[in-house]
């Protein structure tokens, strides 16, 4: 059984539209993670929080702890926001878990 | 301020060889998380070391193990290689203790490849 799960898989979007990724778990969790990987593998951190949002120019991120479910918004995409996203949690035992990835392209 | 740095970038072993990966945080930060990332699996947390200690383990076997130096950098070694080793192995530094518990910044990664 997972403990995360992402959708969707993979993504297309025109420049200029608004993007939904969605991140839900089934356990108590401590802290969520939003981190963003382009090719060749750097990874940076977009966001962490555990209630609330959270908002980072076109970025932002939203978490509802009753409803165990997270989700990445980016308003206006532009083909450089072409990367994986991926929430990664940690538990209330400290084990830290992350999701399968979404996979994002925007076109021109 | 530079960021993280991790050397070699990349890295050919062969089977039952062992490795040692190294990690430069930032400047100031004392903790360094390290990451393994294949795509079969993905992305799984190794173990974190702040003020070298090892603070957090994932679910790993023994052959993978760590050190930090007072300096706060960070080493990781992997004896008695196996194929399935073959990942990107990536490593983060944050300011405080905690590591996945903190906002961290990641390095470019290792890349191994076990022939």
């Amino acid at each position: 059984k997972n403990e995360v799960e992402q959708s969707p898989q993979n993504l297309t979007a025109q420049e200029g539209e608004f993007i939904t990724i969605n991140c839900s778990y089934s356990v108590g969790i401590s802290a969520l993670h939003w981190l963003q990987q382009h090719p060749g593998g750097g990874i940076v951190s977009l966001f962490m929080l555990s209630s609330g949002k959270k908002k980072h120019g076109r970025l932002i991120a939203t978490i509802n702890i009753q409803e165990k479910h997270s989700s990445l918004h980016i308003t206006a995409s532009h083909p450089r926001d072409s990367a994986v996203y991926i929430c990664a949690f940690l538990n209330t035992g400290n084990q830290f878990y992350f999701g399968t990835g979404t996979s994002l392209t925007v076109i021109p | 301020k530079a960021g993280v740095t991790q050397t070699p970038r990349y890295l050919i072993k062969t089977r039952g060889q062992q490795v040692t990966l190294s990690c430069s945080p930032i400047s100031g930060h004392r903790s360094v998380s390290w990451y393994q990332q294949t795509p079969g699996q993905g992305l799984q947390f190794l173990f974190e070391y702040f003020s070298e200690t090892q603070r957090n383990k994932g679910n790993f076997p023994g052959r993978f193990s760590g050190r930090q130096f007072s300096n706060s950098r960070s080493e990781m070694n992997v004896s008695t290689l196996e194929l399935g080793d073959s990942a990107l192995y990536l490593c983060a530094s944050s300011l405080g203790a905690g590591g996945p518990w903190n906002e961290q910044f990641f390095g470019p990664g290792t890349r191994l490849t076990v022939l």
